[in-house]
Parts: C-alpha cells; structure tokens; sequence
C-alpha cells in the first residue's frame, strides 16, 4: 500500500497565499485522483477540491488544486487567508482497491 | 440537495457486534457507489470501505477485512455496516460518503467499543 504524506502544520496571517502538499509514497500522483477535504472542528469534513483541481459548488475560488508529476505530489493552495479557513486538511487518493488518506495538516490563521 | 444521514452507533463491549446505516436522499442512489470512513478521537480520517453503485462489488481497509460487511438496498436507499467481532481500536466516528471520491459526507455516528 503506499501512503499519502502532508505536513503536520501550516500557519500563515489573514490575506496571504498557504500551500499544503501531499506527497505520494509509491506509485504515480496523476495515475489515481487527488481529493482534498476540510474538517472544521466538531464538525464533519467538507471537500474542497475533488479529481485534482475541481471546486464543488459553493466552494470559493481562492481554493484550488494541482499536481506535479516531478515531485509526485498534490497540492492544496488557499489564498487571500480567512479566518473561517483555520481546520485540519486532509488529501485523499487511491490505486485501485486502496483508498488512503493523508495524515492532516492543521492550518493554523495567526 | 443531497443529504446523508448516519445512525446506529452507541456503545458496545468487545468482541460484539453493531449494525450501521446510512439513509440517503438528494440524489439518483442507484447510480453511486459509497464509502464508509472513520475517525478515531483526536486521528485522522481512515478509510474503512467502498462498495459498488450495484452492491456486486465492495473494498475493505485490512483493519476492517474479515470483522466487517458492507452492503445497500438500492430500494430503500440505504447503506449498511455491519461490524462484527470489534475491538477497542474501532472506537471512532463513522461517516459515510458518496462516491469513491467522497464528494458529500454526512455527520456521522460514534461508535465506542469498551467493557
């Protein structure tokens, strides 16, 4: 099984630019999708970004996905910095019959 | 709007036996597979399992293989978990999601295994 590794924290001042990345153990990033899910606490997660770089509705624009095959890795970039957007994030992915999730990465808005 | 509902979680001893479910609506049931994933107090999100938009087919996280069965009435539009031998470990929340890629999740049900 290959894992899904993120940063354990973030932390960045209201109006700017984050990046969370998600690195792949084994196995090609672009071979499977890359979801991306916030999880306010108390509350159940949400998803952000769906296949790679898509926004469900409802979901603002300074949210959005990419991967990059060189480094085989997914990113999350959140920008102009709220704080509502303070919450554990989490990726997702797959290589068939395995679903994995990255360990969270905690955002934290200073 | 598509919604999901959990229920039938609570407490049980170990070594027992609980029956999840989740009742969807919002949306053509039939046409999508559904995930269960859980969240242990204070851990991240682990997948649990994955079944088929038909029922024909389902996945399971090696933690879960074996203890526990995933299935749905497409008529009812409804998923169950049926988790049998459980362990102290399988303490968490229990959500259920649609798709594989998890667009919409419900709130979940807590499950607390402990004597």
């Amino acid at each position: 099984n290959f894992m899904l590794t993120q940063p354990h924290s973030v932390s960045e001042s209201p109006g700017k630019t984050v990046t969370i990345s998600c690195t792949r153990s084994s196995g090609t990033i672009a071979s499977h999708y890359v979801q991306w899910f916030q999880q306010r606490p108390g509350s159940a997660p949400t998803t952000v970004i769906y296949e790679d770089n898509q926004r469900p509705s409802g979901v603002p624009d300074r949210f959005s996905g990419s991967i990059d095959s060189s480094s085989n890795s997914a990113s999350l970039t959140i920008s102009g910095l709220k704080n509502e957007d303070e919450a554990d994030y989490y990726c997702h992915s797959s290589d068939g019959t395995n679903r994995v999730f990255g360990g969270g990465t905690t955002l934290t808005v200073l | 709007e598509v919604q999901l509902l959990e229920s039938g979680g609570g407490l049980v001893q170990p070594g027992g036996s609980l029956r999840l479910s989740c009742a969807a609506s919002g949306f053509t049931f039939s046409d999508y597979a559904m995930t269960w994933v859980r969240q242990a107090p204070g851990k991240g999100l682990e997948w649990v399992s994955t079944i088929s938009a038909s029922g024909f087919s389902a996945y399971y996280a090696d933690s879960v293989k074996g203890r526990f069965t995933f299935s749905r009435d497409n008529f009812k539009n409804t998923v169950y978990l049926q988790m049998n031998s459980l362990r102290d470990e399988d303490t968490a929340v229990y959500y259920c999601a649609r798709r594989e890629l998890l667009d919409y999740w419900g709130q979940g049900t807590l499950v607390t295994v402990s004597s």
